[in-house]
């Protein structure tokens, strides 16, 4: 079945930096690539997701991009706020090509220091 | 226009007892998934139901776990003789269809095995 690499495990900044989230898949046959946050006590929700027919996506401070010939993709948030500070998971899938669940990564605890 | 729920929010049971958990998620969702969380961990796929098709089994850790999907809605997993490691929030999830769509997650079931 897929598998779904994830780094950093943790990874500081201050506020106002970038953070970048790598993940890998194996499963080439994998299209559909969403990330979810959840914050401390609270159920994971999606922030942005990407499928394979496109590189790159971006929602204002938010932006995913996908390497279909490496495998894979990455989580870019700029400017950073204290309210970013969650743990974010990635997440692949192969939807349509197959009966597929959604396998995620094991997460990556962000802080943002103000 | 309720989200998913689960039931019950928190449960305590002792060690070798029987519990059910129960998931109801969103009216019209064909795909529901269930995820185990352990403190700080990552979300450890457990089984996943699509539609009419048989059941994804692959991710149940033994065969004291099952779960069913009655009529294509609600569903319940079950686990048999409980043990301290069962220890762990379970997160139920619903999408629209296969797994290429946003899949919005229950609030979570925590269970402590005593």
């Amino acid at each position: 079945g897929e598998n779904v690499e994830q780094h950093p495990s943790t990874l500081s900044v201050q506020e106002g930096d970038s953070a970048v989230i790598k993940c890998t898949y194996s499963d080439s046959a994998s299209n559909y690539f969403p990330w979810y946050k959840q914050e401390l006590g609270k159920r994971p929700q999606l922030i942005i997701d990407i499928r394979s027919n496109v590189g790159e996506k971006k929602d204002q401070r938010i932006a995913v991009t996908l390497n279909k010939t490496a495998k894979h993709f990455s989580l870019h948030i700029t400017e950073t706020q204290p309210e970013d500070s969650a743990v974010y998971f990635c997440a692949a899938s192969k939807g349509n090509s197959g009966y597929s669940t959604l396998t995620f990564g094991k997460g990556t605890m962000l802080l943002v220091s103000p | 226009g309720a989200g998913v729920s689960q039931s019950p929010s928190n449960k305590v049971t002792e060690k070798g007892k029987d519990v059910e958990l129960r998931c109801d998620p969103i009216s019209g969702h064909t795909a529901l998934y269930w995820y185990r969380q352990s403190l700080g961990q990552g979300l450890e796929f457990l089984i996943y139901f699509q539609g009419n098709s048989a059941p994804d089994k692959s991710g149940l850790p033994s065969d004291r776990f099952s779960a069913e999907r009655t009529g294509g809605s609600v569903s319940t997993l079950t686990i048999q003789r409980t043990q301290q490691e069962d220890s762990a929030v379970y997160l139920c999830a619903s999408s629209l269809d296969r797994a290429n769509t946003e899949a919005f997650f229950g609030q979570g079931t925590r269970l402590t095995v005593v």
